[in-house]
């Protein structure tokens, strides 16, 4: 089954501290992984792509891991801002039926105190 | 470019009324998904929609609820007699392709949402 699973479920860390989100997955055929940043009240935002033969790849204080051989992702924040309290969600695409299906992880839910 | 457009963006009913949830994608993008936010819940795939055709209703339950994306005008998520554990947050989101493998084709694009209270 299709799966993506986050950890920690929540996190609180003070400000200019770092942080790690991780994200493990079962989706088989692996197309992409993706980290969106939700913000309370809005609409999920992308941060980061990822394919196959990706291993990092950073969006400013953002750095995502990859490692496709133990279907594992992890979102390192750096230096955290206030502003960085939202919820963080692990997406992976697969192929279904012919498509491209998207699999959501639950999220992970950061707050960034002073 | 405005980006997925949603209206509206807050919608109370009263039970048993019918809730109509619309979504304007970006333009260009000919695929629509709409997903469910529970509060303090993550997002949950309802529907996956082409012009005219639905692809993937999986995660749709299967009274009361129905899509659409018309060859003209916005996608529409309409929820019939709506109960009050209808209450929450619908997402639209818009991507250029479904079927391309290439890693930016289905880069989502999420609207604002639709947040429904229904009493």
């Amino acid at each position: 089954k299709n799966q993506v699973e986050q950890s920690p479920q929540s996190l609180i860390i003070l400000e200019g501290k770092n942080c790690t989100l991780q994200c493990n997955y079962t989706v088989s055929p692996f197309s992409n992984l993706r980290w969106y940043k939700q913000d309370t009240g809005r609409g999920p935002v992308s941060l980061t792509i990822m394919t196959f033969s990706e291993n990092t790849k950073s969006n400013g204080r953002y750095t995502a891991t990859l490692d496709a051989d133990t279907k594992q992702s992890s979102l390192h924040i750096t230096a955290s801002q206030l502003s960085d309290s939202a919820s963080y969600i692990c997406v992976v695409t697969g192929l279904s039926g012919g498509y491209n299906k998207l699999i959501f992880g639950a999220g992970t839910r950061l707050a960034v105190h002073p | 470019n405005a980006g997925v457009m949603q209206n509206p963006r807050h919608l109370v009913r009263r039970r048993g009324q019918e809730a109509r949830l619309r979504c304007s994608p970006m333009k260009g993008h000919s695929h629509v998904y709409w997903y469910r936010q529970l509060p303090e819940e993550g997002l949950k795939f309802m529907v996956y929609l082409q012009k005219e055709n639905i692809i993937d209703e999986s995660g749709m339950p299967k009274e009361r609820f129905s899509a659409e994306f018309p060859k003209e005008g916005p996608s529409i998520l309409r929820i019939q007699q709506v109960v009050r554990g209808d209450s929450a947050a619908y997402f639209c989101a818009s991507s250029p392709k479904g079927k391309s493998s290439k890693a930016g084709a289905n880069v989502l694009t999420f609207g604002a949402g639709s947040r429904l209270t229904v009493l």
